[in-house]
């Protein structure tokens, strides 16, 4: 039972576009929600989070827009930039628990 | 510097003969986890510690064990490996009512 889906394994995004990554979740509880970026041989390191009181949280080039009546969540970047090119994974929390669900990854791709 | 490390980086071993992955975090955090990335199935969450003497499971903990000695150190144990086991394995600590989990830079294990 998959609580939180990223449906694209992959992704391709020319330079200087927008790359927007999905992630679907089920759990009603779930009301934090983290993106991390992982580069082969690394650990996972934090991008972005939104808390369900919220529909969107920016940092610089990095926004993350929360649909909670289709829980749903994206990341959008712009502009993309090769260096971008890494795993994302979205993960999901439940106050109260200090359990976290991550998803599957979308492997971001950027293309110079 | 402010790390998370793990020991050892890469390991072979056949079924059944007991190893421990040791974890441990500079950063004077109160939680660590432990993860394991395979895949198609993303990152699943082990066990956690909220603190010293308290641990809990997480999502796949069968086969595996923990102990938190010391608010530093979070070694993952396998009692008696097996192939299912062979997987990508990371810590990650933060402090408490935060956010932003630090990852190790994992551990491959490989059970023959």
């Amino acid at each position: 039972d998959q609580q939180v889906k990223q449906n694209s394994p992959s992704l391709s995004v020319q330079e200087g576009r927008i790359s927007i990554l999905n992630c679907d979740y089920t759990n009603s509880m779930f009301d934090y929600f983290l993106w991390y970026k992982k580069y082969p041989a690394e650990g996972p390191t934090f991008l972005i989070s939104i808390s369900s009181i919220k529909d969107k949280n920016e940092d610089g080039r990095f926004t993350v827009f929360l649909n909670k009546s289709a829980k749903h969540l994206s990341l959008h970047i712009v502009p993309s930039q090769p260096g971008d090119s890494a795993v994302y994974f979205c993960a999901a929390s439940a106050s109260g628990t200090y359990k976290y669900i991550f998803g599957t990854g979308t492997r971001l791709k950027v293309l110079a | 510097e402010a790390q998370v490390t793990q020991n050892p980086r890469y390991l072979i071993t056949v079924t059944g003969k007991k190893l421990t992955v040791t974890c441990s975090q500079n950063m004077n955090h109160e939680y660590m986890s432990w993860y394991r990335q395979d895949p198609g199935l993303g990152l699943r969450q082990i066990y956690y510690s909220m603190n010293v003497e308290v641990t809990d499971k997480g999502d796949v903990p069968e086969g595996y064990k923990v102990s938190r000695k010391e608010k530093r150190n979070f070694p993952l144990i396998l009692e008696s490996p097996s192939p299912n086991q062979t997987s990508l394995y990371f810590c990650a600590s933060k402090r408490d009512f935060t956010d932003t989990q630090y990852f190790g830079p994992g551990t491959r294990l490989t059970v023959l």
